[in-house]
């Protein structure tokens, strides 16, 4: 069984500030981690995945995120946080083998910046 | 490249009622996954389509169904719809095998508001 934990349902930063957004995951198995963000009435879009390989991976828009075995987590990291980082952010996590595997998503974390 | 689409993006219908949502794959993917997302919350595994046959299924009622066709593209039934049933439908799709696998990518979303 897998499950996701986004600690906080609502983050707020001032522009050019560090954004730090929580992921903690529980996997029976080994996982693979995913980031999505998604805009208001929109889908979601993938912003960047760790597949073991490195652990510290780098996504779209200056987003990256470290995956920390000992700690279960996976937390979304960029340095400077622009007005259009705005959005709703989920973590997910799938099994690392198999042909496909479902996705468990957390509850998401609102993003807010201020000018 | 067409991304994932889906159709219709927005749907109002009564307790009681049917309705078929349908989701067209990324070129070259033949997975289709279905995700039911209920305001406020992240998605929600429905279940999942590849080769014709559906390969996983989540907590989900058998009201839920779905289809594929040769062409990858798929279809989700809903029959007996309640109010609970209200939420976005998100579409994913990927490619079986290998890590790529594991990578969902999503289309914008299927709103449906049952009244």
């Amino acid at each position: 069984a897998q499950s996701v934990t986004q600690l906080g349902s609502h983050v707020s930063v001032s522009e050019g500030a560090l954004v730090l957004l929580r992921c903690n995951y529980s996997s029976s198995v080994p996982p693979y981690l995913f980031w999505y963000v998604q805009y208001p009435n929109q889908g979601l879009q993938l912003l960047l995945k760790y597949t073991s390989a490195a652990t510290l991976v780098k996504g779209i828009n200056g987003f990256e995120a470290e995956f920390k075995k000992s700690e279960t987590s996976f937390h979304l990291t960029k340095p400077s946080a622009h007005m259009s980082d705005a959005a709703e952010y989920f973590c997910a996590v799938s099994a690392s083998f198999g042909a496909n595997s479902k996705l468990t998503f957390g509850k998401g974390i609102t993003l807010s910046v201020r000018p | 490249d067409a991304g994932v689409t889906q159709s219709p993006t927005h749907l109002i219908k009564t307790r009681g009622q049917q309705v078929t949502l349908r989701c067209s794959p990324k070129s070259g993917h033949d997975t289709v996954s279905w995700y039911q997302q209920a305001l406020g919350q992240g998605p929600q595994f429905i279940f999942q389509y590849y080769e014709e046959e559906e390969r996983q299924r989540g907590n989900f009622p058998d009201r839920f169904s779905g289809h594929q066709f040769p062409n990858y593209s798929s279809e989700l039934n809903v029959n007996a719809l309640l109010l609970g049933d209200s939420a976005l439908y998100l579409c994913a799709s990927s490619l079986a095998g290998s890590d790529r696998g594991k990578t969902q990518y999503f289309g914008p979303g299927t709103r449906l508001l049952v009244l």
